[in-house]
């Protein structure tokens, strides 16, 4: 059975550091990985999706990697800004339907 | 091209009522997943429709049921409503495919309070 871990739970951080959240699946087979930002309350923005194949994706000031072999994912994203203050959570493609989420770090970026 | 959209954004019901929650594909997509987010917790996978049958089925009770419609917009269904069961539901579209990745795109939920 996959399961999806995230640590930290939650994570503050002074203003233009660059930082990592990192993200571990138990099951190596997997189709996708996908990371997502929430906002309180609101619904989820997808930023980054890497392919099984593929091990890193870039967005602006992010960057995703994904090691199969090891079960893991980071998201770095650099020079952090406050409107990066969000919940980031990692989601994992466990087959050709079903996503399994893990529970989120929550990021707060501290003026 | 229309993202995905679900009505009511807001619900409250009480114990043992009935609900009906909706959504709308993106365009192009034959495929529907269903997500429960419980306070402070990740996104639960409920089930997913594809061309108007259940196409996997995470660990939910028979009282949570879908439809999904010739148009590909989809339903889900909750009775016996519990209170463990307020939380905001996620729908997610795809399009299913042996060349594609199914990637899902998600709308912005349905936040139901049962009371």
């Amino acid at each position: 059975k996959q399961e999806v871990t995230q640590i930290p739970a939650a994570l503050s951080v002074p203003e233009g550091e660059n930082l990592v959240l990192n993200c571990s699946f138990t099951d190596s087979a997997i189709y996708n990985l996908q990371w997502f930002r929430q906002d309180p309350g609101k619904g989820l923005t997808s930023l980054l999706l890497i392919q099984s194949s593929q091990r890193e994706q870039t967005s602006g000031r992010l960057n995703a990697s994904l090691d199969k072999s090891s079960g893991r994912s980071t998201l770095y994203i650099a020079a952090s800004q406050p409107g990066d203050s969000a919940t980031y959570l990692c989601a994992v493609y466990s087959s050709a339907s079903k996503i399994i989420f893990g529970s989120g770090t929550r990021l707060s970026i501290r003026p | 091209e229309t993202g995905v959209t679900q009505s009511p954004t807001h619900l409250i019901k009480t114990r043992g009522q009935q609900v009906t929650l909706r959504c709308s594909s993106q365009s192009g997509h034959n495929t529907v997943s269903w997500y429960q987010q419980a306070l402070g917790q990740g996104p639960q996978f409920i089930f997913q429709y594809y061309r108007e049958e259940e196409n996997g089925r995470g660990n939910f009770p028979p009282r949570f049921s879908g439809l999904q419609f010739p148009n590909y917009s989809s339903e889900l269904n909750v009775n016996a409503l519990e209170l463990d069961d307020s939380a905001l539901y996620l729908c997610a579209s795809s399009l299913a495919g042996r060349s594609s990745y199914n990637e899902q795109f998600f709308g912005p939920g349905t936040r139901l309070t049962v009371l």
